[in-house]
């Protein structure tokens, strides 16, 4: 247990489908982050928020829409996504940039 | 511009044996960070360790050590007297200020250890 818990764990969604992965900690910490984890590429960071605000957004695709109400939770919003957006989507949070991660176990999506 | 490479992209060992875990880094910053995260089955990156850049000291823990060696960029892990709990995807990631913190991570070395 890490204390940065990502829901669900496993999610299967249609290429019309609309769903959302949530992430949540009770750290403390100001920053938080969405990276995506596919087999055989090295981690993409995706979302960057600091202290609720967004200030990294890697070029990513606007089917993936990200949202962060509040220090301790961010989303993820899903619509329209390919087949090639099947990964392994991993959310972190840390005290500043510079200070070691703590993530959570991932959410396995697959997009058929 | 950042990057870590991290050329092992799996090793096997056996049991007891020592291993080593590359990592080179580039950046044009004086002040950076160095870490290392373990990623087990279950999924989750776990911290090792972080290193300032002004910080060049060795360190030990346990089975574990870094060897950060700035004169070449270079962030090694070595793991002494391996177990087959060890293994896991091994990254190794760096953090610069380019108006705020950005952390780039390599792409993983898989460690195989077999009993």
């Amino acid at each position: 247990e890490t204390g940065v818990t990502q829901t669900p764990r496993h999610l299967v969604m249609g290429m019309t489908n609309k769903k959302s992965l949530k992430c949540e900690q009770h750290l403390g910490h100001n920053a938080m982050y969405w990276y995506k984890q596919s087999a055989k590429k090295p981690l993409e960071l995706m979302f960057v928020y600091s202290l609720e605000e967004r200030v990294e957004n890697n070029s990513v695709p606007s089917r993936f829409s990200p949202e962060c109400p509040n220090s301790s939770h961010l989303f993820l919003h899903l619509h329209t996504l390919q087949p090639e957006d099947s990964a392994l989507y991993l959310c972190a949070s840390n005290r500043d940039g510079n200070t070691e991660a703590f993530f959570g176990q991932g959410t396995r999506l697959t997009v058929v | 511009a950042q990057k870590v490479t991290q050329a092992q992209t799996e090793i096997s060992v056996v049991e007891k044996e020592d291993v080593t875990l590359d990592c080179v880094y580039e950046t044009r910053d004086t002040t950076y960070y160095l870490f290392w995260y373990k990623q087990p089955p279950s999924g989750e990156l776990v911290f090792l360790i972080r290193r300032n850049s002004f910080d060049e000291q060795n360190e030990i823990s346990g089975r574990y050590s870094w060897n950060f060696q700035k004169s070449t960029s270079s962030f090694n892990f070595t793991i002494t007297a391996s177990q087959v709990v060890d293994s896991a995807v091994y990254f190794c990631a760096l953090s610069e200020y380019v108006g705020g913190f950005k952390t780039i991570f390599g792409a993983g070395t898989r460690l195989f250890v077999k009993a």
